[in-house]
């Protein structure tokens, strides 16, 4: 089955610092998500990503849909107290029965103010 | 507009007992997902529901099932609990056949012991 790596695994910075984090799979996707989990809550969409070499803005956040369609990044740029949280990516290959979302496992940020 | 709504928010069952979940999607999304995030794990999916079909199911033994309602809400069954069961369930909806990407419910915390 598909398989996602996200790395780093964890981050701990300082505030007012850029952060990137990244996912590579053993397949092709059509689709790239990028979500945010804050703790008891469930996992909010950040930026969709939907064609291959597509960069996308989201505030500070910047993901890319990398052009062999196997990775995507993700930026924030200019960390604040409230970025800390898990950040997960998301691959879909769509069509048929194959709109389930494949995960990351996750990278977990922590802000220093 | 309310969101994806999970009843209960914590559950406690003891080892083999049954557990049901409950998933309300946001008004007018017909696609119900499901997915265990135990963890250190990531999301890994459960099941599918549109339109009141099972549409797809991941790598999960059959005591784990459920259901769609005319309604669109959705039911998560989990047999003969174990403690591995332990995780947190959460509930995602769309627009059908993945026309809009999925919002996620603040999930289930279920605890077997």
């Amino acid at each position: 089955g598909q398989q996602l790596n996200q790395s780093p695994q964890s981050m701990f910075i300082q505030e007012g610092e850029d952060v990137s984090m990244n996912c590579t799979s053993s397949s092709i996707f059509n689709t790239w998500l990028w979500y945010k989990q804050d703790p008891g809550e469930g996992p909010v969409l950040l930026i969709a990503l939907y064609k291959a070499g597509e960069l996308t803005s989201n505030g500070r956040l910047t993901a890319q849909f990398g052009i062999t369609r196997k990775d995507s990044f993700l930026n924030i740029s200019a960390s604040i107290p409230s970025d800390v949280g898990i950040y997960f990516c998301a691959g879909r290959i769509s069509g048929g029965s194959n709109y389930k979302l494949t995960f990351g496992k996750g990278t977990l940020l922590t802000v220093n103010p | 507009e309310a969101g994806v709504t999970q009843s209960p928010t914590h559950l406690i069952k003891t080892r083999g007992q049954q557990a049901t979940l409950r998933c309300s999607p946001i008004s007018g999304h017909t696609s119900v997902y499901w997915y265990q995030q135990a963890l250190g794990l990531g999301l890994q999916f459960l099941l599918w529901y549109d339109e009141g079909e099972e549409r797809n199911r991941g790598n999960f033994p059959p005591r784990f099932s459920g259901r769609q309602f005319p309604n669109y809400s959705s039911e998560l069954n989990v047999n003969a609990l174990e403690l591995e069961d332990s995780a947190l369930y959460l509930c995602a909806s769309s627009s059908g056949q993945g026309y809009t990407e999925a919002f996620f419910g603040q999930g289930t915390r279920l605890t077997v012991v």
